[in-house]
C-alpha cells in the first residue's frame, strides 16, 4: 500500500487566489512527521512546512500552512495568495518511528501546481 | 552560502563506467542522507550516516552502489559498472539530530547512455 498519496497530478490556480494540494498518509505508528517540499525545474527539494502527529494545532509558514486531519489521515497543503513563483511540483513526505528508521522521509509522486497569470 | 551543496550537478556517462558523487552538508549537521528520484516519482531513500557510520542502506542500493562519509563530514556515492537504470536525480539531504527537518541540496542528475 502507498504510504503517502497525492490524487492530483497537476493543478492549476490564478495568481493571488488560494490553492488546496491534497495528501493523505497511512502509518500505524503514534508518533510521525509529516513534511511538504518544493521542487522548481532546477530540481531541489525545497522545505515549506512542517507537521508533528502529537501537534495540537495546525502548522503554518507564511503564506503556507498544513490542514492536518488526523483522524483522516490528511495533511493537506493550502498556499494562499498564489505568486507565480509558485508553479513547481510539490511533494507531501512522512518520517515514521517504526523499526528504528525514525528518520528517513518517504514521498508521496507529487503534484505539478502551476499558476496562471 | 550556507545550504547543502553537491557536485557535480549533472554527469553523462557510458553504461560500465564508474561514476562519484559528493555531498557537502550544511555545516554541523550530523545527520547525512542520500536519495534517488526518477522522472515522475518522489525521492526514495538511499541510505544514511549519522556523523561517519552508515547506520541504513535500502534495498535500492545494490553491491554497485557505496556511500561513505570519512570524518563525518562530506559524503561520496559511488556508482560502478553504471546501467542505464542508474539514470537518475541523486538527491543529499542533511539534518541535525535533534531536528526533524531535512535540508536538500540542489541533486545530481545522472544519465547513462
Amino acid at each position: 500500500a502507498q504510504k503517502i498519496t497525492q490524487t492530483q497530478p497537476g493543478m492549476f490556480v490564478q495568481e493571488k487566489e488560494a490553492v488546496t494540494l491534497d495528501c493523505t498518509y497511512d502509518t500505524s505508528d503514534p508518533s510521525y512527521g509529516l513534511f511538504w517540499y518544493k521542487q522548481p525545474s532546477s530540481g531541489e527539494m525545497i522545505f515549506l512546512i512542517y507537521q508533528g502527529s502529537y501537534d495540537q494545532q495546525n502548522a503554518t509558514e507564511g503564506r503556507y500552512s498544513l490542514n492536518f486531519q488526523k483522524a483522516r489521515k490528511s495533511a493537506n497543503l493550502v498556499i494562499s495568495a498564489s505568486q507565480l513563483g509558485d508553479s513547481a511540483m510539490y511533494f507531501c513526505a512522512m518520517r515514521e518511528s517504526s523499526g528504528g528508521s525514525n528518520y528517513k522521509l518517504t514521498f508521496g509522486k507529487g503534484t505539478l501546481l502551476t499558476v496562471n497569470p | 552560502d550556507t545550504g547543502v551543496s553537491q557536485d557535480p550537478r549533472h554527469k553523462i556517462t557510458k553504461r560500465g563506467q564508474n561514476v562519484t558523487f559528493r555531498c557537502d552538508p550544511i555545516s554541523e549537521h550530523n545527520r547525512l542522507y542520500w536519495y534517488r528520484q526518477t522522472l515522475g516519482q518522489g525521492p526514495e531513500f538511499l541510505t544514511y550516516f549519522q556523523n561517519e557510520a552508515q547506520l541504513e542502506k535500502s534495498r535500492l542500493l545494490s553491491d554497485r552502489f557505496s556511500a561513505e562519509r570519512p570524518k563525518g563530514s562530506f559524503s561520496t556515492l559511488e556508482i560502478q559498472r553504471t546501467e542505464q537504470g542508474d539514470s537518475a536525480m541523486y538527491l543529499c539531504a542533511s539534518s541535525f539530530w535533534t531536528q526533524e527537518t531535512q535540508y536538500f541540496g540542489p541533486g545530481t542528475r545522472l544519465l547513462v547512455l
